[in-house]
């Protein structure tokens, strides 16, 4: 089946640094990708749409300016944590479509910022 | 908007039996998907099982099957001869039918609160 990859699996960081994660579709190429973000036994909260070549789509209450997304490629999507705070300490899952009804997660990256 | 409800956050069965999954949803839509996705201890998302609703025959994939109610708009999961292995929280989740890539909707996946299973050997 296809694989995606997220890097780095776990971070922890100081407060008021940034931090970039990485997304790759290791055997297939994805025009779409999608951010989630999960608290402790809860559900996936989406949190942006990423499509190649042009702008994430963010969602509802979602700060643009502090997850900033990049999708450069047709294999690779990035979320950086821009001046990260303890309280966005979770855990980040990324999804990358095959077809429309078929998506792949990543591994996820769990990040701790003190 | 649609919306999907998990109204058990956890239950537990003895390896071996059968246990069912509720899900119900609410949608204006006529033409979606619905999924069973596993997350276990590793976090790993893993697709369970896909039901298009279009079609009136329940998807199976070895021991697990769905009680897809289109009516009901119901979408359970029954898992039979659980393993331990099956220990995991477990997502039921809706997409809407098709879209372009870059549209708003495309592949954008609405899930439950999900339930913890516990398998006890």
């Amino acid at each position: 089946g296809a694989v995606v990859s997220q890097h780095p699996s776990w971070v922890i960081c100081k407060s008021g640094t940034s931090v970039k994660i990485e997304c790759r579709s290791l055997d297939f190429q994805a025009t779409t990708m999608f951010w989630y973000r999960q608290f402790p036994k809860q559900s996936l909260m989406l949190m942006a749409t990423s499509n190649e070549g042009s702008k994430a789509t963010y969602e509802q209450g979602v700060e643009k300016d502090k997850f900033l997304i990049n999708h450069a490629s047709l294999t690779l999507s990035t979320l950086t944590v821009t001046s990260a705070h303890p309280e966005d300490s979770s855990f980040y899952i990324c999804s990358a479509i095959l077809l429309w009804y078929e998506q792949f997660f990543g591994p996820g990256t769990r990040l701790t910022v003190l | 908007a649609q919306t999907v409800t998990q109204s058990q956050p956890e239950m537990s069965v003895q390896e071996a039996e059968t246990v069912t999954l509720s899900c119900t949803y609410d949608t204006s839509e006529n033409n979606y998907y619905l999924f069973w996705y596993k997350q276990p201890p590793s976090r790993q998302m893993i697709l369970v099982i896909r039901q298009e609703a279009y079609k009136q025959q329940n998807a199976t994939e070895n021991r697990f099957s769905v009680n897809f109610q289109k009516a009901a708009k119901s979408f359970s999961l029954k898992i039979s001869d659980s393993q331990l292995g099956d220990t995991a929280m477990y997502f039921c989740a809706f997409m809407k039918h098709g879209g372009n890539a870059g549209g708003t909707s495309y592949g954008k996946l609405t899930f439950g609160q999900g339930t913890i299973l516990t398998v006890h050997p």
